[in-house]
């Protein structure tokens, strides 16, 4: 059964920080993983989606990294803004769903 | 195109009454998925439709969870007898099979039970 864990839980850095959020998966058979942004009360953004063929992505300033060998992705913010606030989720797509760990809530301080 | 619309964004409700949420995909998707997030969770997976078939039912969606799509449209999930541990961020997601199957979210019904 594939499981999902994000570390940490939560994350505060000042402003103009760069910064890594972790995603770990247990099963590497997996189609592709996604990273998401969800702000308080809101529904889900599609951040960066990775193939499993694929070794990492990037949009604007942030990168998203995969290693199917050791169940691993990473999600790079560069200089942080307060407009990054927000609870970051990875899901690992298995054929038909997604599978989610609980997400990384993140505060930037101005 | 105005993305994925899920109606009502909140529904209050007494314990045993039953409620229905609909949820409009993106047009021309062919793929639509159910999933409920309870605080601090990530999203869990109920149920998901290609075209108008059912394909796949999660363990979560007891017998009191229905959920249809007429004509591969719009898609309705219907909770009966609801629970106060049936209160939770109900999110609907679409997706075009083709496309990498990215699926994109609505803004979710947020359901209380009293």
């Amino acid at each position: 059964k594939q499981e999902v864990t994000q570390i940490p839980a939560a994350l505060s850095v000042p402003e103009g920080e760069n910064l890594v959020l972790n995603c770990s998966f247990t099963d590497s058979a997996i189609y592709n993983l996604q990273w998401f942004r969800q702000d308080p009360g809101k529904g889900l953004t599609s951040l960066l989606l990775i193939q499993s063929s694929q070794r990492e992505q990037t949009s604007g300033r942030l990168n998203a990294s995969l290693d199917k060998s050791s169940g691993r992705s990473t999600l790079y913010i560069a200089a942080s803004q307060p407009g990054d606030s927000a609870t970051y989720l990875c899901a690992v797509d298995s054929n038909y769903q997604l599978i989610w760990g609980a997400g990384t809530k993140l505060i930037i301080k101005p | 195109d105005t993305g994925v619309s899920q109606d009502p964004r909140h529904k209050i409700t007494k314990r045993g009454q039953n409620v229905t949420f609909r949820c409009d995909p993106i047009s021309e998707h062919n793929r639509l998925y159910w999933y409920r997030q309870t605080l601090g969770q990530g999203p869990e997976f109920l149920t998901y439709f290609q075209n108008e078939a059912q394909l796949e039912k999660s363990r979560l969606l007891s017998d009191r969870f229905s959920a249809e799509r007429p004509k591969g449209s719009f898609s309705t999930l219907e909770i009966q007898r609801t629970e106060q541990g049936d209160s939770a961020m109900y999110l609907c997601a679409s997706s075009l099979l083709v496309d990498k199957n990215i699926q994109y979210f609505g803004a979710g019904t947020r359901l209380s039970v009293l």
